[in-house]
């Protein structure tokens, strides 16, 4: 089945510092891929989809790419702030149900002023 | 805007207790989720349902029941709690924006004793 890996559990930045978080995901298809954030004491909220017609996201500063070559996408921001703190999550909608999303571990971020 | 309400937030339990959790969304939102999240293993669905009284299995639903009486309001039952499912639990609905665009409520965060 369709999976998606996060491997960096925990990041810790200093403001203005440049995010870039990674995930890799396994699926038979070209999938849309997202990002959500969690604040902590919320649930998570979608904050940027990338589809294969625009290989690109833009939101709130942060922009997500994806590279089908290594079936990676990324999530960057050029300079943090302590408001960036939160936990990340990479996901993809399953190909087989188009009804599911299929999420990573999270990456969790502590930005430090 | 809308807003998905889970109760309780806190829900304290014996092992081998049943336990329901509680989700409503004011959305008219039709599909609705529970999830899981364990700290460092992301969100792991539970239960959907595309629309009042349908049910359909994530893939962590041994030892899960749901209920869709409503379509405002979606319930969650361990039917017998064991400590090692000790979580938050998420529930989130999705409407015209699709799949891909779901909101999460604030979650109810299960302890078993």
């Amino acid at each position: 089945g369709d999976s998606v890996t996060q491997k960096q559990g925990q990041v810790t930045l200093s403001e203005d510092d440049f995010l870039f978080i990674n995930c890799t995901y396994s699926t038979t298809t070209y999938p849309t891929l997202l990002w959500y954030v969690q604040y902590p004491g919320q649930g998570p909220q979608l904050l940027l989809k990338v589809t294969t017609a625009n290989n690109k996201g833009i939101s709130r500063g942060f922009e997500a790419t994806y590279d089908k070559g290594t079936t990676s996408f990324h999530l960057q921001k050029a300079s943090v702030q302590e408001s960036d703190s939160a936990v990340y999550f990479c996901a993809l909608v399953e190909t087989s149900s188009f009804s599911k999303l299929v999420f990573g571990q999270g990456t969790s971020l502590s930005v430090v002023p | 805007g809308g807003i998905i309400t889970q109760t309780p937030k806190f829900l304290i339990g014996q092992e081998g207790q049943k336990l329901t959790l509680k989700c409503q969304q004011n959305f008219n939102h039709d599909t609705m989720y529970w999830y899981r999240q364990d700290s460092g293993k992301g969100l792991r669905l539970i239960y959907y349902s595309i629309t009042e009284n349908d049910l359909q299995k994530g893939d962590l639903s041994e030892g899960y029941d749901a209920s869709r009486e409503k379509k405002s309001s979606f319930s969650l039952t361990v039917t017998s709690a064991q400590k090692n499912e000790m979580a938050v639990f998420l529930c989130a609905s999705s409407g015209t924006g699709g799949v891909y665009e779901q909101y999460f409520g604030p979650g109810t965060r299960l302890t078993v004793l």
